[in-house]
């Protein structure tokens, strides 16, 4: 059984830093891209940020190049998010969700999120 | 990286049929056959519905299909059940390792 599980959210002030972790089982994790996708507070769906199986391949949203930096481990079935000048409109639960069937940002596995709050 | 555009509600009465369009540009929904929908019922994560337009992972009920024609792809719900009722997303490559969303659509079964 495929498992995501996230940790590492919290509340944070404007412009500290926060690193998210997502540990997988359930699947031969270097054999697939990665993905970080967030939800704002009664809002849509936002994707973050993508990582090939190699991390040869990265991608990021305009809204947080520059300020966020995903890696894997392949090594520990890992995924993270290192996200440095936090901003309030960054609060959201943020999902750790895998790539499938071989297809090009198909996502058939989310885990169950970890909620990032920046406040003051 | 503009969010792909979707109608905020639909909504049919069961037994019917609905169709969610989802309008982009020649940059992602239109360049790409990599366009997927997702359900999200409240306070859970959301499920993989379709890909690649029109492909169906195993388990989704043959009730929901995708199609595509230039700009604009569609999710059409046909004989509309209850628990139907959710809020639907959907994304499309957009190249160079970028992934982009729809703003969502609220369905509601009457």
């Amino acid at each position: 059984e495929v498992q995501l599980v996230e940790s590492g959210g919290g509340l944070v002030q404007p412009g500290r830093s926060l690193r998210l972790s997502c540990a997988a089982s359930g699947f031969t994790f270097d054999d697939y891209a990665m993905n970080w996708v967030r939800q704002a507070p009664g809002k849509g769906l936002e994707w973050v940020s993508g990582i090939n199986w190699n991390s040869a391949g990265i991608g990021y949203a305009d809204s947080v190049k520059g300020r966020f930096t995903i890696s894997r481990d392949n090594a520990k079935n890992s995924l993270y998010l290192q996200m440095n000048s936090l901003r309030a409109e960054d609060t959201a639960l943020y999902y750790c969700a895998k790539d499938g069937y071989g297809s090009q940002g198909a996502i058939d596995y989310w885990g169950q999120g970890t909620l990032v709050t920046v406040s003051s | 990286q503009s969010a792909l555009t979707q109608p905020p509600s639909a909504s049919g009465s069961p037994g019917q049929s609905v169709t969610i369009s989802c309008t982009g540009t020649s940059s992602d929904v239109g360049g790409y056959n990599y366009v997927s929908w997702y359900q999200q019922h409240p306070g859970k994560a959301p499920k993989f519905m379709i890909y690649e337009v029109s492909r169906r992972p195993s388990g989704v009920p043959d009730r929901f299909s995708g199609s595509k024609s230039g700009n604009t792809a569609s999710l059409t719900v046909s004989g509309l059940q209850a628990e139907d009722e959710a809020d639907y997303y959907c994304s499309s490559y957009a190249g160079s390792n970028n992934l982009v969303f729809g703003g969502g659509t609220k369905l509601t079964v009457l």
